[in-house]
């Protein structure tokens, strides 16, 4: 099956800085990609689109200067946190849109900002 | 707004029992429900129902979708305890690119 991976798994950063994940299509090309959060009991957010070769996509309520995206391939796309504060601590979740329309779930960053 | 809804929350049942989880949704320009197994770390994919009435089956689960009830339910039968996890719907709608999801069954199978 599609295999979605993301690096880091876990990260702890100070307020103020800030952290880049990487979502990577490992056996499959992905022109679309998609950010998620998820807070704890909680179901996941969608929080933007990225789409290869173009600016992506923002859901409102989204912030796109502090949640910036890019995707510079067909298989990777990055979601660098900037200036993050202890309320940006959650569970980031990126996904690769498959041949169908369906997505596969990379698995998953753990964001602490302290 | 589009909307997903699961039912039951929670449940919990004893190894070899059967379950049926819930779904129902009310969007816009609907194309297809997809059901995800999520335990502790990111979802992972399970089935995509596009048509109603035709049901698609992976071993012990199964589901089907109702395009005209606009719900649908996953079956799993013969329950054991790796089959403990958050199960989510999703609906696949627009150009095919948003997924909006349910807030998930919390399942847990007991010995």
């Amino acid at each position: 099956g599609a295999v979605v991976s993301q690096h880091p798994s876990r990260v702890i950063c100070k307020s103020g800085t800030s952290v880049k994940i990487e979502c990577r299509s490992l056996d499959f090309q992905a022109t679309t990609m998609f950010w998620y959060r998820q807070f704890p009991k909680q179901s996941l957010m969608l929080m933007a689109t990225s789409n290869e070769g173009s600016k992506a996509t923002y859901e409102q309520g989204v912030e796109k200067d502090k949640f910036l995206i890019n995707h510079a391939s067909l298989t990777l796309s990055t979601l660098t946190v900037t200036s993050a504060h202890p309320e940006d601590s959650s569970f980031y979740i990126c996904s690769a849109r498959g041949p169908a329309a369906e997505q596969y779930f990379g698995p998953g960053t753990r964001l602490t900002v302290t | 707004e589009d909307k997903v809804v699961q039912s039951p929350l929670s449940l919990v049942v004893h190894e070899g029992d059967t379950v049926t989880l819930n779904c129902s949704y009310e969007v816009t320009n609907f194309r297809s429900l997809l059901w995800y197994k999520q335990e502790k770390k990111a979802p992972t994919f399970l089935f995509m129902l596009t048509s109603s009435g035709i049901e698609k089956k992976s071993g012990r689960l199964s589901s089907i979708l109702d395009k005209k009830e606009l719900f649908s339910i996953l079956n799993i039968t013969a329950t054991q305890t790796g089959d403990s996890a958050v199960y989510l719907c999703a609906s696949l709608t627009g150009g095919g690119n948003k997924l909006t999801f349910g807030t998930g069954t919390q399942l847990k199978v007991e010995l």
